[in-house]
């Protein structure tokens, strides 16, 4: 099965800092969506994204669905201690709506430096 | 509550044994899924039902079975055919077909083949 591109693989930042992720793909999607996973946990649903160009924040996160409809990124301003874990991106393929299949990104590890 | 509830949350088997894993919801999703995840890798489908009585292979189904008898449960069998069955499995539902398929996840169960 696909995987989409997730970049980058892992960050280290220290406390305050914002952070940059994306996906990306050679594919279309309908639907994009940001989940994050603490260790030993399953994945949380942070962002859904629906169509091309829409920005959504949550509280100190901001997802946005490439014009193009091949890409996704997320941001995360003033990082805090709670926001270390593994972020990653979720689509769901053009060709796939009506299948309920998702493909997922390979994750981005964030770590916060003290 | 509502939510996905995975047990157990470790197990342990030993070569050459079937194991089956338990997925619960209570959040009237009509689709469920099972995935496996590795260290430093995405999320791998395994199988997935969108309604009762029905299934379909994900992108890793040989050496798993499943069943869906009732709309609550998804239960995964790891069976001996499995060639590398030790990793964190994650089971997911979401609401029906007409959705743009936001996945909720379960707290997943790790299984270690000793």
């Amino acid at each position: 099965g696909q995987q989409l591109n997730q970049s980058p693989q892992s960050m280290f930042i220290q406390e305050g800092e914002d952070v940059s992720m994306n996906c990306t793909s050679s594919s279309i999607f309908n639907t994009w969506l940001w989940y994050k996973q603490e260790p030993g946990e399953g994945p949380v649903l942070l962002i859904a994204l629906y169509k091309a160009g829409e920005l959504t924040s949550n509280g100190r996160l901001t997802a946005q669905f490439g014009i193009t409809r091949k890409d996704s990124f997320l941001n995360i301003s003033a990082s805090i201690p709670s926001d270390v874990g593994i972020y990653f991106c979720a689509g769901q393929l053009e060709h796939d709506f009506g299948n309920e299949k998702l493909t997922f990104g390979t994750g981005t590890r964030l770590t916060i430096i003290p | 509550d509502g939510g996905i509830t995975q047990s157990p949350k470790y197990l342990f088997r030993k070569e050459g044994q079937n194991v089956t894993l338990s997925c619960e919801q209570n959040l009237n999703h009509d689709a469920m899924y099972w995935y496996r995840q590795d260290p430093g890798q995405g999320l791998r489908l395994i199988y997935y039902s969108q309604i009762v009585n029905d299934f379909q292979k994900g992108d890793i189904a040989e050496g798993y079975s499943v069943s869906r008898e009732k709309k609550e449960s998804f239960p995964l069998t790891v069976t001996s055919a499995q060639k590398n069955p030790t990793a964190f499995y994650l089971c997911a539902s979401s609401p029906s077909w007409s959705s743009y398929n936001e996945q909720f996840f379960g707290p997943g169960t790790r299984l270690t083949v000793l």
